[in-house]
């Protein structure tokens, strides 16, 4: 069975300041680990996506995540927040162990807050 | 362009009353998803389809249905058994599982559903 908790419910920084949005996962096999950024009243949009590959993944905007088995995280990044950021993160994990819908489990969302 | 589609954005039902939500896309995919939205809850499955002719329940079909006779089209229906369907209706399709990378989910922009 595999399960995704993000850490925080709202992370507010000012403009400027590293963002941080924590995610842990589980997972009975080898996991893919996504990351989506949701506008208001918008769909959700790829910022990035972990396959096992490179454990650092760039994504777009300016972000990136590191996956860290050993912590079982894959924490979101950004150096630098821009007001265009505000938006709900969604921290998702899929298990490829033959279930349906590709066996996604999405987390239940980090709302950042970016202040002037 | 090449994408997801969702229509109405915004639908109202009465009590008692069946209503239509419309989702295609024209990326070629192969499977299909609907999910629901409530605030602080993150994404729930709600039904999702691999291939043409063929869906299966997700985490929450009571109250729903679906078809799914056109690759490119996965209408979900709310049922007047659904008693709680405010909620932000949100569409997915991927390639399908024997295609690389083939977890990716990408959305569409969304219905909102309101109860009068």
């Amino acid at each position: 069975a595999q399960s995704v908790t993000q850490l925080d419910s709202h992370v507010s920084v000012s403009e400027g300041t590293p963002v941080l949005l924590r995610c842990n996962y589980s997972s009975s096999y080898s996991p893919s680990l996504f990351w989506y950024v949701q506008h208001p009243n918008k769909g959700l949009q790829l910022l990035l996506k972990y396959t096992s590959a490179a454990t650092l993944v760039k994504g777009i905007n300016g972000f990136e995540a590191e996956f860290k088995k050993s912590e079982t995280s894959f924490h979101l990044t950004k150096p630098s927040a821009h007001m265009s950021d505000a938006a709900e993160y969604f921290c998702v994990v899929s298990e490829r162990s033959g279930g349906g819908a590709d066996g996604l489990t999405f987390g239940k969302g980090t709302h950042l807050i970016i202040q002037p | 362009d090449g994408g997801i589609t969702q229509s109405p954005k915004y639908l109202f039902r009465k009590e008692g009353q069946n209503v239509t939500l419309s989702c295609e896309q024209n990326l070629n995919h192969d499977a299909m998803y609907w999910y629901r939205q409530d605030p602080g809850q993150g994404l729930r499955l709600i039904y999702y389809s691999q291939i043409v002719n063929d869906f299966q329940k997700g985490d929450i079909a009571e109250g729903y249905s679906v078809s799914r006779e056109k690759k490119e089209s996965f209408p979900l229906t709310v049922t007047s058994a659904q008693k709680n369907p405010t909620a932000f209706y949100l569409c997915a399709s991927s390639p399908g599982q024997a295609a690389s990378g083939s977890e990716t989910q990408y959305f569409g922009p969304g219905t909102r559903l309101l109860v009068l």
